[in-house]
Parts: C-alpha cells; structure tokens; sequence
C-alpha cells in the first residue's frame, strides 16, 4: 500500500505569507496521478492542483504545485483569506486511491 | 454542469445496514468511473471504493472490503453504496466523486465532489 505522509501537520501563517506544504510517497509515483485538495469545514472537498503541477480550473496562480517521484510540493505564494483550510495531498495507482493525513493552514 | 447528489444517510445501529445512493448529471454517465470517499469526525480524507465506467471492475480499502459493495445504475445515472454490518467508526461523511482519467498520458484524479451525506452508526 503507497502510504502519504504530508508536512507540517500545521502552518500557521499570516495572510500575504507563502504556504509551503510538503507531501512524500512512501514509493516513487508517476507525477500524474498526484493531486492535492483543498478542504473547508461544512464543504466538499476541491480539486487544487492535478498531475502533480496542473491548475484546476477556476484556481488562482498563487497556487502552483511542484515535484516527482516520492516528493511533492504545494506552494501559495501569497496568502489570502479564503486559503486557510485544510490540504491533502492524493495519490491514484491503478487499483486504489490513498490520501496524505492533510496539512492545516491556519491563520497566524 | 457536473452535478452529484447523494442521499440516503442518517442514523443507524451497529451492525445494521444502509444504502447511499448518489444521482449524477450534467455529464455522461456511463463513461467515468466514480468513487465514495469519507471523512469521520475530526479526521482526513479516507477514499472508500470505486467502480469501472461499465461497473465490472470494483474496488475497495481494506478497511470496508467485504462489508460495504459499490454498484451503479448506469441507465438511471446513479450511484449506490451498500453498507453492511456498519460500525461506529464508519461514522463519517460519505462523498460521491466521479473520477478524471486521460489513457494518453496515465493522469488521473478525482474531479468532482458531490456536496456529501453523513452517516452516523451509534446505538
């Protein structure tokens, strides 16, 4: 089983801040079928970053997503208002769908 | 658009069965595979099952195989999720995602999101 393990477990940050957040693959995955979320409470979740480095549609380009193999990045270059939420990273192999624990993006 | 509504959730017993159904629309149906993922109180993501665009291939986590069986209506565009001998950490917020594949290039991920049905198993 392909285990996700996201990083830190929190990023507390002020709104104007860059969002770094780390996702490593317990096993080396094509970068195309990493994607990450993003989760508000009371809401379902979205679809942020595909294949690893691909926007969404309607997902601004503060948002940009980096890596390969077992590690992978999700960067925010300047946070607003409406980023802090929770982020999970995912990976699809075949036959099953993990996701990583998630990272909290909270506000300083 | 893209459109996914599940039903079906609510309160029931351990042990007790209960089946979520999810109404899909705005695409066409019978070609995207579609999966249920949970999310328990206070805890992550957890993705559940998922089933081929022609429902003969299905698939499931460990931790509800041979419990819980994932069927699909493709006629009537819908969704099922069979929940048998439920337990209390079943206890989550089930979502209907209908999946994004590109054979070209291998890329998958989960595209859209229905607005999701709790389930509560508690005695």
């Amino acid at each position: 089983e392909i285990v996700l393990t996201q990083s830190p477990g929190t990023l507390s940050l002020s709104s104007g801040e860059r969002a770094t957040l780390s996702c490593r693959v317990s096993q080396s995955v094509s970068s195309n079928q990493l994607a990450w979320y993003q989760k508000k409470p009371g809401q379902a979740p979205r679809l942020v970053i595909y294949a690893a480095s691909n926007r969404a549609s309607g997902i601004p380009d503060r948002f940009s997503g980096s890596g390969s193999g077992t590690d992978f990045t999700l960067t925010i270059s300047r946070l607003e208002p409406e980023d802090f939420a929770m982020y999970y990273c995912q990976q699809s192999d075949r036959s099953s769908w993990t996701f990583g624990q998630g990272t909290k993006v909270e506000i300083k | 658009q893209v459109q996914l509504e599940e039903s079906g959730g609510g309160v029931v017993q351990p042990g007790r069965s209960l089946r979520l159904s999810c109404l899909a629309s705005g695409f066409s149906f019978s070609r995207y595979t579609l999966h249920w993922v949970r999310q328990a109180p206070g805890r992550g993501l957890e993705w559940v099952a998922a089933i081929s665009s022609d429902g003969t291939n299905k698939f499931y986590a460990d931790s509800v195989r041979g419990r819980f069986t994932v069927s699909r209506d493709n006629s009537g565009t819908t969704l099922f999720f069979h929940m048998d001998s439920l337990r209390t950490e079943d206890t989550a917020v089930y979502y209907c995602v209908r999946g994004a594949y590109y054979s070209d290039t291998g890329t998958y991920y989960l595209h859209y999101w229905g607005q999701g049905t709790l389930v509560t198993v508690s005695s």
